[in-house]
């Protein structure tokens, strides 16, 4: 199975950038790599996603190794809404043919404080 | 709101039993997967089902079934409950197909067994 590995913990101050790591060195050419967030209580929250050239969104951007063995979700000034456990995601593809066929591989995810 | 709706949203029964939970995906996504989240523990994935088919299948137990009704909703069947069983059951749902659809998770059911 395609697994991620993330920091168990990373603190941040209000207003500062963050930059939260992910290994996936098992990654194949077809799984996107996606990022979710969880607030205490809710369900997952999708941040941002891509196979191969960097992203940006209105939340985040994520960067993606060249390799594509690691990537590194950025939320460019965090704010204390931004307290949240981060999972790192490969979205992996079943057989080839078998439309829908997808398996989805959550890593223990990042626990972000962010400090006022 | 994600649009994916859960019920029941909290759900405490005895050791032995047997319980269901029931998931509306989105309006218009053909996939829809289960995930169960034990205390301190990570998203582990159980099944996901496509347009009413099986099409992946994570560390579900055997006690543990599931299907997807031709309207598209889903049910988590859960039987002989383990004290271990109590946690939080997420559905979410996608369009389906590719590995790039975006996946809107629901607000999840506690299950407590006592």
């Amino acid at each position: 199975d395609a697994k991620t590995t993330q920091p168990n913990s990373m603190e941040s101050n209000e207003e500062e950038p963050v930059h939260l790591p992910c290994n996936h060195s098992t990654i194949s050419g077809t799984d996107y790599i996606h990022w979710y967030r969880q607030l205490p209580s809710q369900g997952p929250e999708y941040v941002i996603h891509g196979l191969t050239s960097n992203v940006n969104n209105r939340m985040a951007s994520l960067a993606i190794a060249e390799d594509r063995k690691s990537s590194t979700l950025i939320l460019h000034r965090a704010t204390l809404r931004d307290a949240a456990v981060y999972y790192c995601i490969l979205r992996v593809l079943g057989r080839v043919g078998k439309g829908g066929s997808e398996k989805l591989v959550f890593g223990k995810g990042t626990k972000l404080t962010v400090n006022p | 709101d994600s649009g994916v709706t859960q019920t029941p949203k909290h759900l405490i029964t005895a050791t032995g039993q047997r319980v269901t939970l029931r998931c509306s995906p989105r309006s218009g996504d053909l996939s829809v997967y289960w995930y169960q989240q034990s205390l301190d523990q990570g998203l582990q994935f159980l099944i996901q089902y496509y347009n009413g088919e099986e099409r992946a299948k994570g560390n579900i137990l055997e006690r543990f079934s599931a299907q997807q009704f031709p309207d598209l909703h889903s049910e988590l069947n859960l039987s002989s409950l383990e004290l271990g069983d109590s946690a939080l059951y997420f559905c979410a749902s996608s369009v389906g197909g590719t590995g790039e659809n975006t996946i809107y998770f629901g607000e999840g059911s506690w299950l407590t067994v006592v």
